[in-house]
C-alpha cells in the first residue's frame, strides 16, 4: 500500500534556529514529492516538489527539502525560522503507475511552532 | 486570476439535509479533486475527475456524489448529510500532464448537527 508518514505531530522550535519537518514515504515506482502549509483557517499552499534531478529542492520562503531515495525520505527544512513560519505542514506524494491520475496522499500533517 | 473558488465558506445542516458544494478555476488544469480534511488524519480524497466528463472514487466515497461540469468546475453533492461528515473540505486543481502539483480553494467548513 502506498503511504505517506510524518513521525511527528508537533515541532517546536525557537526563532533563528533551524527547522526540520520529517516526512517519509512507501510508493511503487518513482514519486513526486510535494510539501504544502496551511495557515490556521486557510488552504493548502504549495511550497515545493521533487519531480527529479537535484536531490535539494528550494522553495517557497526560505524553505528547502532534501530527497533521499535509500531513506525513501523529503524531509522539510529552513535555515532560521521565523515565528510567522508557525502553521501546519503537509508532506504529500503522487502515485504516478500504470493510470496517470494526479491523485496526491498526503501525510497526517505536522504542526510548527516557532517561539520568539 | 482567482486560482480555486469554493463555495459557500461555511455551512450548517442538520442531519439528512442534502447541499452541494461548489468548486471552480481558472488555471485551466485537467484534473479535479475533492478532499476532506479531518484532525490527525491528513487530506483524504473523496472523489476526482482526470478530465472532463470522467469522474472516479476516491478513499472516502461513501455519502458523496460529484459532477464535473465542464473543465473549470466540479461540485461535491452530500445527499443525506451526517454528522460523521462534519469536517473541512477542500478543493484540488491540477495538471497531470505536468507534475501533478495541486492547487487549492480555501475549504468550506461543514457542520452536520
Amino acid at each position: 500500500a502506498q503511504s505517506v508518514a510524518q513521525p511527528e505531530d508537533q515541532v517546536n522550535v525557537a526563532e533563528g534556529n533551524p527547522l526540520t519537518v520529517k516526512c517519509t514515504y512507501s510508493v511503487s515506482g518513482n514519486p513526486y514529492l510535494f510539501w504544502y502549509v496551511q495557515y490556521p483557517n486557510r488552504g493548502l499552499q504549495f511550497l515545493l516538489k521533487y519531480i527529479t534531478g537535484d536531490n535539494l529542492v528550494k522553495g517557497s520562503y526560505g524553505f528547502e527539502a532534501e530527497f533521499n531515495k535509500s531513506q525513501t525520505s523529503f524531509h522539510l527544512k529552513k535555515p532560521s525560522a521565523l515565528v510567522s513560519d508557525s502553521a501546519l505542514y503537509f508532506c504529500a506524494v503522487s502515485s504516478r503507475g500504470s493510470s496517470n491520475t494526479g491523485k496526491l496522499i498526503f501525510g497526517q500533517g505536522t504542526t510548527l511552532q516557532v517561539k520568539p | 486570476n482567482a486560482g480555486v473558488t469554493q463555495t459557500p465558506k461555511f455551512q450548517v445542516l442538520k442531519t439528512g439535509q442534502s447541499m452541494t458544494l461548489q468548486c471552480a478555476q481558472d488555471m485551466n488544469h485537467n484534473s479535479m479533486y475533492w478532499y476532506r480534511q479531518d484532525p490527525g488524519m491528513g487530506l483524504r480524497l473523496i472523489y476526482y475527475s482526470a478530465s472532463e466528463g470522467t469522474t472516479d472514487k476516491g478513499e472516502v466515497p461513501n455519502g458523496y456524489n460529484v459532477s464535473r461540469l465542464n473543465k473549470r468546475e466540479f461540485s461535491l453533492r452530500l445527499e443525506s448529510a451526517a454528522p460523521s461528515q462534519t469536517s473541512v473540505y477542500f478543493c484540488g486543481a491540477g495538471d497531470t500532464r505536468g507534475t501533478d502539483t495541486q492547487y487549492f480553494g480555501p475549504g468550506t467548513r461543514l457542520t452536520v448537527l
